[in-house]
């Protein structure tokens, strides 16, 4: 079967950092992606782990633990445009991708 | 930004008619894929394309249709409209499979009196 967890809220103050932690389930799992949604808007790309190992992209970084069917994503240096949901997105070679509920970031000043 | 459209942004219909949902990309992308987001649910996949006529069905396919005739089209279509269908869809385009990354358009907010 397929399943995917990560915390529904966190709250976070400006200039922090947060991790946002997501365990999977899934078959044929190829990589695990991270999306951003703003209240209103569309999902876009953050980033992609298909190997373990951490993955940096400025104040972002991502993690991939295969063998644990975990990963994280790692915001540093919060700013108030962070506010937003945060969803975890395993992967088959398929090329489709399971979103679960995300996570709703709060940055407070 | 990639060049993904969806068209109507807004549509308000009555239960029992037929809906159709237009996605049409610049992009060249041979992957498409229609999503639909509820409060609770998160993205979920309906149907995806991997080209021209070649669609298959996602998580939450009945009482939808698709097709795609041209590559840069990517039609949603709902039969006979439901309340429960009332939702924000979302289309999204990938040129590969491999790396996952998917680019979605602005989205649909469809209500179904």
């Amino acid at each position: 079967g397929q399943s995917l967890e990560q915390p529904s809220e966190v709250t976070a103050v400006e200039g922090a950092i947060v991790q946002i932690n997501c365990t999977y389930q899934t078959s044929g799992f190829y990589g695990l992606s991270w999306y951003q949604q703003h209240d209103g808007g569309a999902p876009t790309f953050l980033s992609y782990n298909a190997l373990d190992g951490l993955e940096e992209t400025g104040r972002f970084s991502s993690f991939l633990s295969r063998s644990d069917s975990y990963g994280y994503l790692l915001l540093q240096e919060l700013q108030m445009k962070d506010s937003a949901s945060y969803f975890c997105a395993p992967g088959n070679q398929g090329g489709k991708l399971i979103f679960g509920q995300g996570t709703e970031l709060s940055v407070k000043p | 930004d990639a060049g993904i459209t969806q068209s109507p942004r807004h549509k308000v219909t009555e239960t029992g008619t037929p809906v159709t949902l237009r996605c049409h990309q610049t992009e060249n992308h041979r992957y498409m894929y229609w999503y639909r987001q509820d409060p609770g649910h998160g993205l979920r996949l309906i149907h995806y394309s991997y080209g021209v006529k070649d669609t298959d069905k996602g998580e939450v396919s009945d009482g939808y249709s698709v097709s795609r005739s041209k590559t840069e089209d990517f039609l949603l279509t709902l039969e006979s409209a439901t309340s429960s269908q009332t939702s924000v869809y979302f289309c999204a385009i990938s040129e590969g499979t491999l790396h996952n990354e998917q680019f979605f358009g602005p989205g649909t907010r469809l209500t179904v009196l």
